[in-house]
């Protein structure tokens, strides 16, 4: 079965602190990858998302995210973090078309970003 | 705002009873899957309806049921509960064609 981690839980860091969140997905086929956000007290929402193309996606709010196949990785990253990304990030993967809809999350990993 | 709604937003029941929840998808999204997410743990898809039947489940028992409406709203049931039902349950609907998933702010439940 399909798995996703990601290794940190928890991070805390200082506003313009550059950000890098580790994914890693065990599905060796052609996969989806996504990352979403869910805000405190607010729904998951997607940042950004890999289907084929460029592996450099860029998604909305300054984040962006590599896909490296040859290390199963999906790792999310932002320059300059503000007070503002303080939330859950959960890396997620889906294994191409048949399985429809159907994603695999990673644990998550909260981040706190101190003023 | 998503556009997904879903109710109740929180509930208590007490292990052995039996819980309905509802979706409302967005405006044009005609599949709609739904998820658990336990307390500090990542969502976990139960099962996906498209076009009024189940075209996919996840490790969940057959308690675990649902419904797809013909205006794509859906409802999740769930029969004898127990103490580890307990967590956030989130419906997310999709346009067609697309893997893209919308979420709805989710469900508590509770089990007592």
């Amino acid at each position: 079965a399909q798995s996703v981690s990601q290794h940190n839980h928890h991070v805390i860091l200082s506003e313009a602190a550059s950000l890098e969140l580790g994914c890693n997905y065990s599905y060796g086929g052609t996969v989806n990858l996504f990352w979403y956000v869910q805000y405190p007290g607010q729904h998951l929402q997607l940042l950004l998302k890999y289907f084929s193309g460029d592996p450099l996606v860029k998604g909305i709010k300054g984040f962006e995210a590599e896909f490296i196949k040859s290390k199963f990785s999906f790792n999310l990253r932002k320059p300059s973090v503000q007070w503002s990304d303080t939330a859950e990030y959960f890396c997620a993967v889906n294994e191409g078309a048949r399985a429809g809809n159907m994603l695999t999350f990673g644990g998550g990993t909260r981040l706190m970003v101190k003023p | 705002e998503t556009g997904v709604t879903q109710s109740p937003t929180h509930l208590i029941k007490t292990r052995g009873q039996q819980v309905t929840l509802r979706c409302s998808s967005q405006s044009g999204h005609n599949t709609v899957s739904w998820y658990q997410q336990a307390l500090g743990q990542g969502p976990q898809f139960i099962f996906q309806y498209y076009r009024e039947e189940e075209n996919g489940r996840g490790n969940f028992p057959p308690r675990f049921s649902g419904l797809q409406f013909p205006n794509y709203s859906s409802e999740l049931n769930v029969n004898a509960l127990e103490l580890d039902d307990s967590a956030l349950y989130l419906c997310a609907s999709s346009p067609p064609g697309s893997g893209e998933l919308f979420f709805g702010e989710g469900s508590r439940l509770t089990v007592l």
